[in-house]
């Protein structure tokens, strides 16, 4: 099956900082999100990107599908945004229409 | 409210015994799902359905039944809990084929 992989495994930020977290993908998807799971463990939906680029607020992702790759960056880091990043993907053609998970970016920020 | 909604958030339970989580979604999504979150192992699917009476195996379901009577509802039960089934339990829902998923708020379920 699809491989998800993710890094940095984890970030340690100032208060104000910029970041880049990656995710690598093994095969075609039509489907990738990115997610925050906050301190309290809720999963909350960041981008549903399988293609092209979006942005909202201090946050942008990037997907290159053809290249098998998805970017999450966070500008000017704020201590709400520590948590888990999680990348998501939907093989392509799968029938379940299950998200294969990353292992995760752990992200503490820094007062 | 609207969305989706798991309940309760958070039961202990003894070995043995037969739980039921509950999720509703408010959306009439076609798509609905059950994952476990653990250390080492991220989230892992359960259970998915496709629409109401359609239901199918995930990556680890053994030790779980699954129903879908009402396109909203989609309880998950433990017929006869075990420690390992220990874990963080994730209810989605998605309109359609590959389309966003959203993610209820999670039940901690710890079972001794």
């Amino acid at each position: 099956g699809i491989q998800v992989e993710q890094s940095p495994p984890d970030l340690i930020l100032q208060e104000g900082a910029n970041s880049t977290l990656r995710c690598n993908f093994s095969d075609s998807v039509n489907n990738l999100q990115w997610f925050h799971q906050n301190p309290w463990g809720q999963l909350i939906n960041l981008f549903y990107i399988p293609s092209g680029t979006k942005q909202n607020g201090r946050l942008s992702a990037t997907t290159v599908a053809t290249e098998r790759y998805s970017l999450l960056y966070i500008s000017s880091s704020q201590t709400t945004d520590s948590g888990v990043y999680f990348c998501a993907v939907g093989e392509y053609g799968g029938a379940t229409n299950k998200l294969i998970f990353g292992t995760g970016t752990l992200l503490a920020v820094q007062p | 409210d609207a969305g989706i909604t798991q309940s309760p958030r958070y039961k202990i339970t003894e070995t043995g015994r037969q739980v039921t989580l509950m999720c509703h979604q408010t959306w009439s999504h076609s798509y609905m799902f059950w994952y476990r979150q653990d250390l080492g192992h991220g989230l892992r699917l359960i259970y998915y359905s496709a629409a109401a009476d359609i239901t199918d195996k995930g990556e680890v379901p053994d030790g779980y039944v699954v129903s879908r009577s009402k396109t909203e509802n989609f309880p998950l039960t433990l017929e006869s809990a075990t420690r390992s089934q220990t874990s963080v339990y994730f209810c989605a829902s998605s309109p359609g084929r590959h389309t966003e998923a959203f993610f209820g708020q999670g039940t901690r379920l710890t079972v001794v």
